[in-house]
């Protein structure tokens, strides 16, 4: 699997967007980005994924590099309840030994 | 739909006790996994089943052992509890086998405490 880089912590106004990024330059041909977040003392949630083109759902917005090395993960105007752990997570999807390795994640506070 | 359900979700230990964390999904979904969190850090993996029938070793199995009953449920047995095995457990179940989106949902945890 890719080894990432995140920015430890991040903070941003609420109702402003927020843009975390995520350096995943090992990454492999097959390899998607996904990303997740958890809430205090929560599961950790899935956001949204993507292997080369951009993608947005209702939750947020992934944009990765032309040459697939980084992404950002974009929530267009942030909420309190957006504070939470953000995971960028390269991984092959679906095939059959799938699994997500967690690493520190950044930690996104939306002050008021 | 309850989606993934863990039981129980909290639990006291002394050490040297055994104890099994439950797991079951109700989306019939083909993999299963358990991680462990402890304060501070991200989730690791512990043991895994990409479908019913196979379990395999994920990042930190050693003081555990698993059961994949059946497809729903996906049981984590501690058979001699250390104060190190204390941290959040999560399980998660995700549809796998090669034609799922690979999206994890994830129970509510288990926090477990070795005294």
């Amino acid at each position: 699997d890719a080894k990432t880089t995140q920015p430890p912590s991040m903070d941003c106004a609420e109702g402003r967007a927020a843009n975390l990024p995520c350096n995943h330059s090992t990454i492999s041909g097959n390899e998607y980005v996904y990303w997740y977040r958890q809430i205090h003392s929560q599961g950790p949630q899935y956001i949204i994924h993507g292997l080369k083109n951009n993608e947005t759902n209702e939750m947020a917005s992934l944009i990765i590099t032309e040459d697939r090395k980084s992404s950002t993960l974009i929530l267009p105007h942030a909420t309190l309840r957006d504070t939470a752990v953000y995971y960028c997570i390269p991984t092959n999807s679906g095939g059959s030994n799938y699994k997500l390795t967690f690493g520190k994640g950044t930690l996104l506070t939306v002050n008021p | 739909n309850a989606g993934v359900t863990q039981t129980p979700k909290f639990q006291v230990l002394k050490t040297g006790q055994s104890m099994t964390l439950q797991c079951a999904q109700d989306m019939n979904h083909n993999s299963m996994y358990w991680y462990r969190q402890d304060p501070g850090m991200g989730l690791r993996l512990i043991y895994y089943s990409a479908s019913e029938g196979t379990t395999d070793k994920g990042e930190v199995p050693n003081g555990y052992n698993v059961s994949r009953l059946n497809k729903r449920e996906f049981s984590l047995r501690l058979e001699s509890a250390a104060p190190s095995q204390t941290s959040v457990y999560f399980c998660a179940s995700s549809p796998g086998g090669g034609g799922g989106t690979g999206e994890l949902f994830f129970g509510e945890g288990s926090r477990l405490t070795v005294l």
